[in-house]
């Protein structure tokens, strides 16, 4: 089956980096996601890693290793508006479904 | 850009009753998926579907049922509602391949089910 743990809360203050943590476990990998929701609203696409590395898409990084099952979200000189919930989500399985985990809710104070 | 939608974003409904929930999706997506999010659980997939008339369950399948008579369109049903089935229900889609465009799903923006 598919294992995926991050952080339940997490606070940092406007204009610091953070980092949001993933680990997972699943059987075909086939690509790790980020998405953001705010409360009441829909999750939307942040990032995609497949390959291990650093992905950088202006102030939000995304960093993948396979081989330690480890992902992590960099959010750079925070805003108040990324006060939101943080999804990590695998793709992987026999039906190369997308399993989210529980996410992971940032609150940014000034 | 991808549109996503759901007919009903907040419904209240008997214990019971029947509940159809309504996805539609203007980008000829192969893919269309059925989760439920709630408090500590994160999102979990119910079913999805591949094509016009095919289903898959997925992680939750009990108590839904979910019909795909035509491409754009993705239904949940609840046969007969129970108060567990109080949720936020998400429907979503994607086309199929590899890499970023065809692995990124998109959701809809959701629909808030209480079931009293």
């Amino acid at each position: 089956g598919q294992n995926i743990d991050q952080p339940t809360e997490m606070t940092a203050t406007e204009g610091a980096i953070v980092q949001i943590n993933c680990t997972y476990q699943t059987s075909g990998f086939n690509g790790l996601f980020w998405y953001q929701q705010h409360a009441g609203e829909a999750p939307t696409f942040l990032s995609y890693n497949v390959l291990d590395g650093l992905e950088e898409k202006g102030r939000f990084s995304s960093f993948l290793s396979r081989s330690k099952g480890y992902s992590y979200l960099l959010l750079k000189e925070l805003q108040m508006k990324d006060s939101a919930s943080y999804l990590c989500a695998v793709r992987g399985g026999g039906a190369n479904n997308l399993f989210f985990g529980t996410g992971t809710r940032l609150t940014v104070i000034p | 850009d991808v549109k996503v939608t759901q007919s009903s974003r907040y419904l209240v409904k008997r214990t019971g009753e029947k509940v159809f929930l309504e996805c539609v999706q203007d980008m000829d997506h192969e893919n269309m998926f059925w989760y439920r999010q709630d408090p500590g659980l994160g999102l979990r997939l119910i079913y999805f579907s591949y094509d016009v008339k095919m289903k898959e369950k997925g992680d939750i399948p009990e108590g839904y049922s979910v019909s795909r008579e035509k491409k754009e369109r993705f239904s949940l049903i609840l046969e007969s509602a129970s108060t567990n089935q109080t949720s936020m229900y998400l429907c979503a889609s994607s086309s199929p391949g590899q890499g970023i465009s065809g692995n990124t799903i998109y959701f809809g923006e959701g629909s808030w089910l209480t079931v009293v």
